[in-house]
């Protein structure tokens, strides 16, 4: 089965400021998806960043990026230049091998509460 | 953005009433999923479908049933609400041929 762990129940940054938060997963499959949402207050959930496990280089959206260390099976989501917007919680997710037979679904961290400090 | 509605948006109904919520999408897409959002748990697949008429249990299942008469609506029900059930139900669809899901606005329930 498979497990996404975030250990930063809560984080705060400087407007302005990178700063990494942190996702390890757990899985026995050698093909697999990785994925960050963002969720604002407002309570929609939305797509930032994928990577797949084969891919050779970290995948990259704007001010995203995807710090993926397949060895240590760790794939954190680097926001450079904090903005105010930023201000959310954001969910790491991953999704089982598509040729697997299976429901596809994503199995999600318990999440990580980003505060952007003006 | 693929098109996908959620009602009832917000809800509050009392423990032992039947609850049905419809997740509705626009893109065709083969596979459709219901979530359920708590504090500290993220996100858990309550039940999913891989086409119509066809579907599975999820993690949580107990306490829910669905129904897929047509490829784009997916029901979510609650038979006999209890409090335990109070959550933001998330619908979420996924074409198959690509990689990313995509998520209905949610539904706030609220069983007293």
């Amino acid at each position: 089965a498979q497990k996404i762990t975030q250990t930063q129940p809560g984080m705060f940054v400087q407007e302005k400021e990178a700063v990494t938060l942190d996702c390890t997963y757990d899985t026995s499959d050698q093909s697999y998806g990785l994925f960050w949402y963002k969720q604002p207050s407002s309570g929609e959930m939305i797509f930032l960043i994928y990577q797949g496990s084969y891919d050779e280089q970290n995948a990259t959206e704007g001010r995203y990026s995807l710090n993926f260390q397949k060895a240590r099976k760790s794939a954190n989501l680097v926001i450079s230049a904090s903005q105010l917007g930023d201000s959310a919680m954001y969910f790491c997710a991953m999704r089982e091998p598509i040729s697997s037979g299976s429901a596809r679904q994503l199995t999600f961290g318990s999440g990580t509460q980003l505060t952007v400090l003006p | 953005d693929a098109g996908i509605t959620q009602s009832p948006r917000h809800k509050v109904t009392e423990t032992g009433t039947p609850v049905t919520l419809r997740c509705h999408q626009t893109e065709n897409h083969r596979y459709m999923y219901w979530y359920r959002q708590d504090p500290g748990h993220g996100l858990r697949l309550i039940h999913y479908s891989y086409g119509v008429k066809d579907t599975d249990k999820g993690e949580v299942s107990d306490g829910y049933s669905v129904s897929r008469s047509k490829t784009e609506d997916f029901l979510l029900t609650l038979e006999s609400a209890t409090s335990s059930q109070t959550s933001v139900y998330f619908c979420a669809t996924f074409a198959g041929d690509n990689y990313e899901q995509y998520f209905g606005p949610g539904t706030r329930l609220t069983v007293t």
